[in-house]
């Protein structure tokens, strides 16, 4: 079964560096979410993309948050400069069109110190 | 924007049905109401949707009243790898994906 693929698995900065996840989504899906899950608590959305265009960054601390997918396939989350309260899990998803469910990676867990 | 509340945790034994009820007050008519299963360090996954009535698959039955205002999913006979957070995210905005999570139920399964 095809995944997501996400990395680095897990990441350890010092606060104020710049820090950036990767994700490849499953061939086809052309939408694509990055969401943030603190420790005890549920996934929250940080962004949506529609191929390459973004549909929703609402919830995106833009003063220091960038998302980006040039080629409407793989996605970057970038963080700059990263904060102590950043460390979390960083999931992406994707989904074919429609009432899909959506398929998760299985995250980059960043340590802010 | 519509919210859920599921139990915090539940305990259970293994062979036995688990029913993990959501309540979604405030569900919108165009809302689908999905089932997630995570295990620690892993990303969520995907385990039952409906709008209404009863849907069953491979793994869970998803119950839901005619007024959609809650659901419950059960899980037949669970065993130890059943052990999990589960979630029932709401789809909101109409917009597949803008799902909103809460925190989920922490269900523990004792052998």
């Amino acid at each position: 079964e095809a995944e997501v693929a996400q990395s680095p698995r897990y990441k350890i900065t010092e606060k104020s560096q710049a820090v950036a996840f990767w994700c490849d989504p499953i061939s086809g899906h052309a939408t694509l979410y990055w969401y943030r899950q603190i420790l005890g608590q549920g996934p929250e959305l940080l962004v949506q993309f529609q191929d390459e265009s973004v549909v929703d960054d609402s919830q995106l601390p833009k003063d220091r948050f960038s998302a980006e997918r040039l080629k409407g396939v793989d996605s970057t989350l970038k963080i700059q400069p990263a904060e102590l309260g950043d460390s979390a899990m960083y999931l992406c998803a994707s989904s074919p069109p429609g009432r899909s469910p959506l398929h998760f990676g299985n995250g980059t867990r960043l340590t802010v110190t | 924007l519509a919210k859920t509340t599921q139990p915090i945790s539940m305990d259970s034994y293994e062979g036995q049905e688990v029913n993990i009820t959501c309540s979604h007050n405030n569900i919108a008519t165009n809302d689908y109401i999905t089932w997630y299963q995570q295990f620690p360090s892993q990303g969520p996954r995907f385990i039952i949707q409906g709008y209404k009535t009863k849907v069953t698959n491979e793994v869970a039955s998803l119950f839901i009243p005619a007024d959609r205002k809650s659901s419950t999913l059960s899980l037949p006979r669970v065993s130890l790898s059943d052990t999990a957070v589960y979630y029932c995210p709401l789809n909101y905005g109409g917009s597949q994906g803008n799902l909103i999570f809460g925190k989920g139920t922490k269900l523990s399964v004792k052998p």
